[in-house]
């Protein structure tokens, strides 16, 4: 079975500064791996995701994670934080096998609040 | 191109009754998959439809039901709903059951009283 940990249910940052949001994954073989945004009152957005290739994955609005098989981790980094990222950000894991299909496995989300 | 729609937005039932949540995929996806997110929590996978058949069950009671018709649609029916049923009801649409990228809905709040 897979699971996902995320460390820290919210984050605090200041307007301009590093975000970083981690997150940590238990899987028998490496999954594929998924970072998603949640703005209130809306569904999930993919913002990046890791199949295979180059372990550093660039996303959209300006985040980007790195794939690291040997911490099992897949943490997530925006160099300048706008007030726009503010949200709720969940790491997800998937089989990386076509049979598995991409069902979802979600970590309990990181609530990220940017202070001007 | 349209998105992933659900109807709809939010409803309010009341305990043992049932539900029913509609989902439209996206134009050119067959693969729909349901997920429960209580608040303050992320989702939780309850199963996927691919080509109208079921395909992969979470760690969900048999209350828990769906259906996807052949424009590739889908609904969630919960029979005997219970108070802990409450929660955000999200769908996602894929094209196909490997690829990677998932769509999701705005989502259903289901509230149980």
């Amino acid at each position: 079975a897979q699971s996902v940990t995320q460390l820290g249910s919210h984050v605090s940052v200041s307007e301009g500064a590093l975000v970083l949001l981690r997150c940590n994954y238990s899987s028998s073989v490496p999954p594929y791996l998924f970072w998603y945004v949640q703005y209130p009152n809306q569904g999930l957005q993919l913002l990046l995701k890791y199949t295979t290739g180059a372990t550093l994955v660039k996303g959209i609005n300006g985040f980007e994670a790195e794939f690291k098989k040997s911490e099992t981790s897949f943490h997530l980094t925006k160099p300048s934080a706008h007030m726009s990222d503010a949200a709720e950000y969940f790491c997800a894991v998937s089989p990386a096998t076509k049979a598995a299909g991409n069902k979802l496995t979600f970590g309990g989300g990181t609530r990220v609040l940017v202070k001007p | 191109e349209t998105g992933v729609t659900q109807s709809p937005t939010h409803l309010i039932k009341t305990r043992g009754q049932q539900v029913t949540l509609r989902c439209s995929s996206q134009s050119g996806h067959n693969t729909v998959s349901w997920y429960q997110q209580a608040l303050g929590q992320g989702p939780q996978f309850i199963f996927q439809y691919y080509r109208e058949e079921e395909n992969g069950r979470g760690n969900f009671p048999p209350r828990f039901s769906g259906l996807q018709f052949p424009n590739y649609s889908s609904e969630l029916n919960v029979n005997a709903l219970e108070l802990d049923d409450s929660a955000l009801y999200l769908c996602a649409s894929s094209a196909g059951q490997t690829n990677t990228e998932a769509f999701f809905g705005q989502g259903t709040r289901l509230t149980v009283v």
